[in-house]
């Protein structure tokens, strides 16, 4: 199995504009997280779906944030419009069911300057 | 209020020794699962071991073990005869049933390890 697979795996972009961060979970995994790690606020989970419905967007900081899941092998996470406090780690992570643990992509890092 | 708690921010062992990494956790559920990650300084996110709070054993898995004190809420990580590649920081996390199963985590321990 290949894993969660996360792209782009490095970002840097200007402040103003959008960006999108892609993920492949685990085939067969029907829950997918997305989290953003920074030192100063650690592992934040941002949305998390269950058989492609989002069950807790709560972590969401603003609505620069979006989050689609059109299908069970397909996420995104968009920033529109990018600002550099949305500089971070985002990794996304999938399990096989509600109460397994969750396997985690490479992470993508975003730079917005 | 902070569901997982992790006290120690930084903690330093000699290598060949046991350490052990604390975690204590909030929640009103039966049901909910423990979960220890290690993350190397490369950054990928590495599961190590589970508890789930109907388990009557703790869970072990080769040099991990998970000290499991359910009534005083706590899960502490140990790690038996540590290695240089232990050097890591080390989160703990848990998913409530009630909380629709959602992962959530502390704020992790960097953990070095001495020769």
């Amino acid at each position: 199995d290949a894993g969660v697979i996360q792209s782009p795996r490095h970002e840097v972009t200007e402040m103003g504009q959008e960006v999108t961060l892609r993920c492949k979970p685990i085939s067969g995994h029907n829950s997918l997280f997305w989290y953003r790690q920074t030192m100063m606020r650690g592992l934040e989970l941002l949305i998390y779906f269950n058989n492609n419905v989002p069950i807790d967007d709560s972590g969401m900081p603003e609505d620069r944030f979006s989050a689609k899941m059109p299908n069970a092998s397909f996420s995104t996470l968009k920033i529109q419009p990018s600002e550099p406090r949305d500089s971070a780690v985002y990794f996304c992570a999938s399990s096989l069911d509600r109460g397994a643990e969750a396997f985690f992509g490479q992470g993508t890092r975003l730079t917005v300057v | 209020a902070q569901k997982i708690t992790q006290t120690q921010p930084g903690m330093f062992v000699q290598e060949k020794e046991a350490v052990t990494l604390d975690c204590t956790y909030d929640t009103s559920d039966q049901s909910y699962g423990l979960f220890w990650y290690k993350q190397p300084s490369s950054g990928e996110m590495i599961f190590l071991i589970y508890q789930g709070s109907y388990d009557e054993q703790n869970a072990t898995e080769g040099r991990y073990s998970l000290n499991f004190q359910k009534a005083r809420k706590s899960a502490n990580l140990v790690i038996s005869a540590s290695q240089l590649g232990d050097s890591a920081m080390y989160f703990c996390a848990m998913r409530e049933a009630g909380e629709g199963n959602k992962l959530v985590f502390g704020a992790g321990t960097i953990l070095r390890v001495k020769s």
